[in-house]
């Protein structure tokens, strides 16, 4: 079956230092990688899409600069959240999907949080 | 604003009884619309989806109604056990979009024995 595992599962960071997430599909080929942030009483905002072969495609409010992604292969794909603050805590997931379809396969998240 | 809402942030109903989550959209260009359900410290898991070429599809217990003049889609929960007690997720994206997936603010549902 399709999963898809994401390291670390929490991490805490001081404000101002980054912290880098990896997520790993198994099972599958994760043509696209979604990046999503659900931060304290919030639903899960959209930071980035990242399709191989494409431009990482960065949603309103949310930039490269900010939020670096890496997706080299059709099963790996990684986000640096740089200078963390605050307002960056929250639980970070990764959706993969493969081919033109539509379901998304999610990993577990990696909690953040910022001291 | 919110492209996909849910009006509820919390809904309780009796073990074996009949439940409606609902979700409303914006973008008329959404032609995918699905619900997650979501255990705390898991992933979300997709539970049922429907594309727009149909208005309802069934699977087991659980059937989703889409309302495309009226943006509105809803999730249909019958004979309710304390197993579906989770926060449910509904999910909408425009596969011109590159089909990236838009989530409500997600119902918290107890079912009680």
């Amino acid at each position: 079956g399709a999963l898809v595992y994401q390291y670390p599962r929490r991490t805490i960071c001081k404000s101002g230092t980054s912290m880098r997430m990896e997520c790993q599909a198994v099972g599958f080929q994760a043509t696209s990688v979604a990046w999503y942030r659900q931060s304290p009483q919030k639903t899960f905002e959209l930071i980035a899409l990242s399709t191989v072969n494409s431009a990482i495609k960065y949603e309103q409010n949310f930039t490269q600069e900010k939020f670096p992604i890496s997706h080299p292969n059709l099963s790996f794909s990684s986000m640096t959240v740089l200078n963390a603050y605050l307002e960056d805590r929250g639980l970070y997931l990764c959706g993969a999907r493969t081919g033109g379809g539509y379901e998304q396969y999610f990993g577990p998240g990696t909690r953040l949080t910022v001291l | 604003g919110q492209q996909v809402k849910q009006s509820s942030p919390s809904l309780t109903v009796q073990e074996g009884g009949i439940l409606i989550l609902n979700c409303d959209y914006e973008n008329d260009m959404f032609d995918y619309f699905a619900w997650y359900k979501k255990y705390p410290d898991n992933s979300p898991t997709l539970l049922i989806s429907v594309r727009s070429n149909v208005d309802k599809r069934e699977d087991g217990r659980f059937t989703v109604f889409l309302n495309k003049s009226g943006k509105h889609f809803s999730l249909h929960i019958t004979a309710s056990q304390p197993e579906d007690t989770a926060v449910y997720l509904c999910a909408a994206a425009n596969q011109g979009g590159s089909a990236k997936l838009i989530f409500g603010e997600g119902t918290k549902l107890t079912v009680s024995s």
